[in-house]
């Protein structure tokens, strides 16, 4: 089947320190890859994404790049900031078998000032 | 234009009660798709509809059922409810395959 692996978290940081969140994933086809975030409270948005090999996502700072060979799509960000704090939670959609998002089990990010 | 519309926000039910929650999509997509996000099991896919018919159902017992209208409004339906039944229930839609979806706010269950 198919699987989603993130990183543990909580991942805690302070102002302008680069982020790396780590996703790796398992998909019985060709998979589209997503990261989403949820705020306190709120739904998910989503933050990026990639359809093929080699494609980086962006977008507010945050980038993923699409790595077939190691299957991963490991999100960073250079400097975060305070807004930034929030739920992280990497997905994917195997492209021709449905349209259901398979998620990771999420990385909280905390941010201090 | 509108996002993904959710009613109501806050629920609050007594065991074996049953409850209906509300999905309105992204005006022009017709697909909708039911999530439910608990601490315990995270994120799991409860059910897919696209011109008005289950395309999609995740692993979840018939208690849990769904319908989409016409307008691509959707809802869901939980009979009998049980006190795991509490958590964030998300909706999303999506214009087309694979190119992943918006979700609405959540309507937060909470059983009793």
């Amino acid at each position: 089947g198919n699987s989603v692996t993130q990183m543990e978290g909580p991942v805690t940081l302070s102002e302008e320190a680069f982020l790396t969140i780590n996703c790796t994933y398992t998909a019985t086809g060709y998979p589209s890859l997503f990261w989403y975030v949820q705020y306190p409270g709120e739904g998910l948005q989503l933050l990026l994404k990639a359809t093929k090999a080699d494609d980086k996502g962006s977008n507010k700072g945050f980038e993923a790049t699409y790595r077939k060979e190691t299957t991963s799509f490991h999100l960073e960000k250079g400097s975060v900031q305070v807004s930034d704090s929030a739920v992280y939670f990497c997905a994917l959609i195997v492209n021709n078998a449905g349209n259901m998002l398979t998620f990771g089990g999420g990385t909280r990010l905390m941010v201090k000032p | 234009k509108a996002g993904v519309t959710q009613t109501p926000r806050y629920l609050i039910k007594t065991r074996g009660q049953q409850v209906t929650l509300s999905c309105s999509p992204i005006s022009g997509h017709r697909s909708v798709s039911w999530y439910q996000q608990t601490p315990g099991q995270g994120l799991q896919f409860l059910f897919e509809y696209f011109s008005e018919t289950q395309r999609n159902k995740g692993n979840f017992p018939g208690r849990f059922s769904g319908r989409q209208f016409s307008n691509s409004r959707s809802e869901m339906n939980v009979s009998t409810l049980e006190l795991g039944d509490s958590a964030l229930y998300l909706c999303a839609s999506s214009l087309a395959q694979g190119t992943g979806y918006t979700f609405g706010s959540g309507t937060r269950l909470t059983v009793v």
